[in-house]
């Protein structure tokens, strides 16, 4: 079985310029996530899809950072400025449905560098 | 929300059973503990998760309490290839509401 795709893997962008990470979940999984991972802490939540509708985007900065999932398959998020504190590990994940017990499959993740 | 606290880090020795504590002193009725693995430039990995008492696979057991403020992942008989981070996440029954705490690097050494 495929696990979760992601690209790129590696980005670098000067602020305020944007960048986009897309994501391929694993097929059928109807949940999809995005985390941010900065070094030395653990994933934050920053947007949850179920198929295609948002379920929880309370963390994510909405000025910045916007998601979407056309088709409730594949995912894209952006960023549009960016900030040097956005510099990361940008994680992806899905799951068979929302709700415990399903766990998460994350993918290897975009590091991305603002400087 | 139900934030979890863990150890930063811990050493170990090949062949010792290790055991990682994550406190949770507001968890919800509904809430699901559930542990996850990260070795550098991974995703995390899914080891274990559980409600209430104990649950074993073929990696690891979870002890989860009564009050279940916290909860106990058990590795037994640790490699070196279980160097890595782990995370303690709680999360409500919906699957929303997710917050993995900072997470404890456990070293294996021979």
């Amino acid at each position: 079985e495929a696990g979760v795709a992601q690209s790129p893997r590696y980005k670098i962008i000067e602020k305020r310029q944007s960048v986009a990470f897309w994501c391929n979940p694993i097929s059928g999984h109807a949940t999809l996530y995005w985390y941010q991972q900065i070094l030395g802490q653990g994933p934050k939540l920053l947007i949850q899809f179920q198929n295609n509708g948002v379920v929880d985007d309370s963390q994510l900065p909405k000025d910045r950072f916007s998601a979407e999932r056309l088709k409730g398959v594949d995912s894209t998020l952006k960023i549009q400025p960016a900030k040097l504190e956005d510099s990361a590990v940008y994680l992806c994940a899905s799951s068979l449905r929302t709700g415990a017990p399903y766990e998460q499959y994350f993918g290897p993740g975009t590091r991305l560098t603002v400087t | 929300l139900a934030k979890t606290t863990q150890p930063i880090s811990m050493d170990s020795y090949e062949g010792q059973e290790v055991n990682i504590t994550c406190s949770h002193n507001n968890i919800a009725t509904n809430d699901y503990i559930t542990w996850y693995q990260q070795f550098p430039s991974q995703g995390p990995r899914f080891i274990i998760q559980g409600y209430k008492t104990k649950v074993t696979n073929e990696v690891a057991s979870l002890f989860i309490p009564a009050d279940r403020k916290s909860s106990t992942l058990s590795l037994p008989r640790v490699s070196l290839s279980d160097t890595a981070v782990y995370y303690c996440l709680v999360a409500n029954q919906a699957g929303t509401a997710l917050i993995f705490g900072k997470g404890t690097t456990l070293s294996v050494s021979s």
